[in-house]
Order: C-alpha cells, then sequence, then structure tokens
C-alpha cells in the first residue's frame, strides 16, 4: 500500500514550457486535491476532484488544469509556466465518507522551479 | 484578519517541556477542525482532529472554545522527536453548503537536547 505518490519529485522548467504532474492514490479515495506552498502563504487548492470524471476550482485555479479520468489518478497540468509558479506541489485524497471532512493523505511533492 | 491565524514561533523549548499553540479562526460558521504536523521538506500528516468537548492522543490534547474562536494543541513531555511545524486546519460550509478547508500557516516547534 504505497498511498498517494507523485511524478515527478522535482523539475525545472523554462518560462513558457509545460508540463504534467501526476497523483496516483491506491486507497480507493473519491476526493483528490492539489495544492501549492509557498512561503508565508500556506497551503493553498488550486483544483479538486469529488470522484471520477470531476474537477472543481480550489483558491487558486488559474495558469492550471487538472483531470481525473481514472479514480485512482489525478493530473495537473501547466501550459504555459510562469515563475510565480515556482513552488512547492502536493496532492492529496480523503475518502469522502464525511463530505470531505475527513482525513486527507499527502504525497511526497513536487518541487519545481521555473526559470 | 485572517481566517486563520497562527503564532509562527520558532517555539524553542528543552525536552521534557510541556509547550502549548493556539491557532484563532475568524468564521464562526467552522465547523471541523484539524491539527496537521508537517516535518521539514516533508508532506503534512493529520495529528489529530478536534472534538468539541477536547480530546487527548497520548501526549497530545486538542481543546476547541467556540465562543472565543481558538483551538489548542498541548503537547506534553516533548521529545526531539516532536520538532514540526503544527499546522492549523480549519473547515467552513459557506452559504451553498460548500465545503472549504483553510489552512493556518503553521507554528514551527523545535525540541533541543
Amino acid at each position: 500500500n504505497a498511498g498517494v505518490t507523485q511524478t515527478p519529485k522535482f523539475r525545472v522548467l523554462k518560462t513558457g514550457q509545460s508540463m504534467t504532474l501526476l497523483c496516483a492514490q491506491d486507497m480507493n479515495h473519491e476526493y483528490m486535491y492539489w495544492y501549492r506552498q509557498d512561503p508565508g502563504m500556506g497551503l493553498r487548492l488550486i483544483h479538486y476532484s469529488v470522484g471520477e470524471g470531476t474537477t472543481a476550482k480550489g483558491e487558486v485555479p488559474d495558469g492550471y488544469n487538472v483531470s481525473r479520468l481514472k479514480k485512482q489518478n489525478f493530473l495537473l497540468g501547466l501550459e504555459s509556466a510562469a515563475p510565480s509558479q515556482t513552488s512547492v506541489y502536493f496532492c492529496a485524497s480523503s475518502s469522502g465518507l464525511a463530505g470531505g471532512v475527513d482525513t486527507q493523505y499527502f504525497g511526497p511533492g513536487t518541487r519545481l522551479t521555473v526559470l | 484578519r485572517k481566517e486563520v491565524e497562527q503564532d509562527p514561533g520558532p517555539f524553542n523549548v528543552p525536552e521534557g517541556a510541556t509547550v502549548a499553540f493556539n491557532c484563532t479562526y475568524s468564521n464562526s460558521a467552522s465547523q471541523s477542525f484539524f491539527w496537521y504536523r508537517q516535518d521539514c521538506r516533508k508532506e503534512p500528516k493529520l495529528l489529530m482532529s478536534v472534538y468539541s468537548s477536547g480530546n487527548e492522543d497520548g501526549r497530545f490534547t486538542a481543546q476547541l472554545n467556540r465562543a472565543s474562536q481558538y483551538i489548542s494543541l498541548l503537547i506534553r513531555d516533548s521529545k526531539l522527536s516532536d520538532s514540526a511545524t503544527y499546522l492549523c486546519v480549519v473547515n467552513i460550509y459557506n452559504a451553498g453548503n460548500n465545503r472549504k478547508l483553510i489552512w493556518g500557516l503553521g507554528t514551527s516547534l523545535a525540541v533541543n537536547p
């Protein structure tokens, strides 16, 4: 049982490049989330999903897109990376049994630098 | 005023000490409360939920004060391994019954030998 895994762990991009971050969970969780964490800003929700095939915007969705084609995977895309997107990205999942008010399990994070 | 506020610290305490953190929240519609722990350069992990009547898990005690709108975390007999950042998390339901989790910036704790 690996829990929540994220790929890649580190990445350096040039401004304007695109990339996709992959999150996978093996706990059969309904809900999945993408956060970014920046110094002095705390964890901010980018997008989330309450089930396969669904996505919704969080607090800071601009510049990102997501897809949840399979229940166990949640992809975060950056179409045209900007230096402001330099951050640590965390994926999380939760069972959703309590309507989302339940334990969130986080992946190890992806450290992204945009030059 | 921020929706969730924590003293960033750092709190430097010797092993064996008792230390307490508070977290204040501004939205009186807040429904659920949690403490997460985050080690340096690692992901957050749930430490404990906070129940209305207060709850204890080993050396950790969490309290909720709805009247004053704050939650607290008490750590007794601090261990070196308790050194981490402690994140306060508050769940609110807005007018559309949509859930929103608000994360505090965290309180840094360093337990010294």
